[in-house]
């Protein structure tokens, strides 16, 4: 079955750039979308069609896509960023089921 | 603003079935599908299905195929997932996700997600 591979864990210091990276066969086909989770909370969307940021989120928060490879950017990290972030994106085989990686826990300290 | 709200905590047996409701609110109902997330304790997201709300297409995670179905109440703009035959590998939050009418991407707004607990 598809799968998306993310690091499980990246570490910044406040105000550097944190990057969280997602990799599957699909994804020059399909499109990344990022969610930010934290701590006994629903995710939410933090980018949407590799690169687009939704209303409310913060412009520090970037997406792109090249090949292979999705990348979330976050520039200038605050410790409110620390949270889990996840990929999502579809399976290109004609099934087109969803799925999501494994998930990248971000330490902001 | 666009509201899903979901249904309260349940405890199940194992064997037992369970179903969830989301409610949606503050847009077009039909005008979206409804994707259905869940997550083990300390675990990640997993994907487990999808819904159409304009024409009821489904599409469902090959691991749930047999025992999971998710329909919707487009009169009271309600989605439901019932999963069957539940084990202890089954407990978790249950999260709905308003996404794509068409296919099973852009899941933008989520519920506050629902504790299924299933133990003997």
């Amino acid at each position: 079955s598809y799968e998306l591979t993310q690091p499980p864990s990246v570490s910044v210091s406040p105000g550097q750039t944190a990057r969280i990276t997602c990799s599957g066969d699909a994804l020059p086909k399909k499109y990344a979308y990022w969610y930010q989770q934290k701590s006994g909370q629903a995710p939410v969307l933090v980018i949407y069609e590799d690169s687009k940021r939704p209303s409310g989120i913060p412009e520090r928060f970037s997406g792109s896509s090249s090949g292979t490879m999705a990348t979330l950017t976050i520039s200038g990290a605050q410790v409110e960023d620390e949270a889990d972030y996840y990929c999502y994106s579809t399976d290109s085989s004609g099934n087109h089921r969803g799925v999501f990686g494994g998930g990248t826990k971000l330490t902001v300290l | 603003q666009v509201q899903l709200v979901q249904s309260g905590a349940e405890v199940k047996k194992p064997g037992a079935s369970v179903k969830v409701s989301c409610k949606a609110s503050g847009y077009t109902f039909t005008s979206y599908g409804i994707s259905w997330v869940r997550q083990a304790p300390g675990q990640g997201l997993e994907w487990m299905g999808w819904i159409s709300a304009y024409n009821g297409n489904t599409n469902y995670a090959q691991k749930l195929q047999g025992r999971v179905t998710m329909t919707t109440d487009t009169s009271t703009s309600t989605a439901y997932m019932e999963l069957r035959s539940l084990r202890s590998d089954d407990t978790a939050v249950y999260y709905c996700a308003r996404s794509s009418v068409a296919d099973t991407t852009g899941l933008d707004y989520w519920g506050q997600g629902t504790l299924v607990t299933v133990s003997s």
